[in-house]
């Protein structure tokens, strides 16, 4: 099956740095999310990107398929935006999502 | 649009005792979900596939027999754990996509916490 690395695994950040997060993916994909887990284990939708870049407020994500890579970019980070992130994908319509191990970020202020 | 409710949120249960979680796609019609577990400090693994109208499938190393899934309408799965015991403990995540949407994005409950004493 389709294997996920994410990296790093974790990360320390004070308040207002930027950070990238990567996932690499060992097969072709014609799915890819990327969530965020709170401290109450609620997963947040934060991207649907099987291919191309996508932006939302200070995050943004892009995923070059063809070279099986994805990446997270967080801008001007907040202690709120600790926790852990996930990308997850999927190599055949209608399959599961295989997730990778996560990134625990932490951000102080 | 596009909520999936999962009921309980937590739950704590006494060792060989059984324990129901309902999974519901509130807005859309959902032919597949799908059941997750994760135990502390690691990703999400996938449990088994459930299809509305036949019997799940299950992945490797998962017992059938204990997580008993049953998926009998296309806005309802639920998981049953039987005869609990505390390395069951654990969070249970389930996730849908509408009917009709091979490559749409999934969405997920907000998990059940079981805790077995």
């Amino acid at each position: 099956g389709i294997q996920v690395e994410q990296s790093p695994p974790d990360l320390i950040l004070q308040e207002g740095a930027n950070s990238t997060l990567r996932c690499n993916f060992s097969d072709s994909v014609n799915n890819l999310q990327w969530f965020h887990q709170n401290p109450w284990g609620q997963l947040i939708n934060l991207f649907y990107i099987p291919s191309g870049t996508k932006q939302n407020g200070r995050l943004s994500a892009t995923t070059v398929a063809t070279e099986r890579y994805s990446l997270l970019y967080i801008s001007s980070s907040q202690t709120t935006d600790s926790g852990v992130y996930f990308c997850a994908v999927r190599g055949q319509a209608g399959t599961a999502l295989i997730f990778g191990k996560g990134t625990t970020l932490s951000v102080s202020s | 649009g596009a909520v999936v409710s999962q009921h309980p949120s937590w739950v704590i249960c006494k060792s060989g005792t059984s324990v129901k979680i309902e999974c519901r796609s509130l807005d859309f019609q959902a032919t597949t979900m799908f059941w997750y577990r994760q135990f502390p400090k690691q990703s999400l693994m996938l449990m088994a596939t459930s299809n509305e109208g036949s019997k799940a499938t299950y992945e490797q190393g998962v017992e059938k027999d204990k997580f008993l899934i049953n998926h009998a309408s296309l806005t309802l799965s639920t998981l049953t754990v039987t005869s609990a015991h505390p390395e069951d403990s654990s969070f249970y995540i389930c996730s849908a996509r509408e009917t009709g949407g091979a490559w749409s994005p999934l969405h997920f409950g907000n998990g059940t916490r079981l805790t077995v004493t």
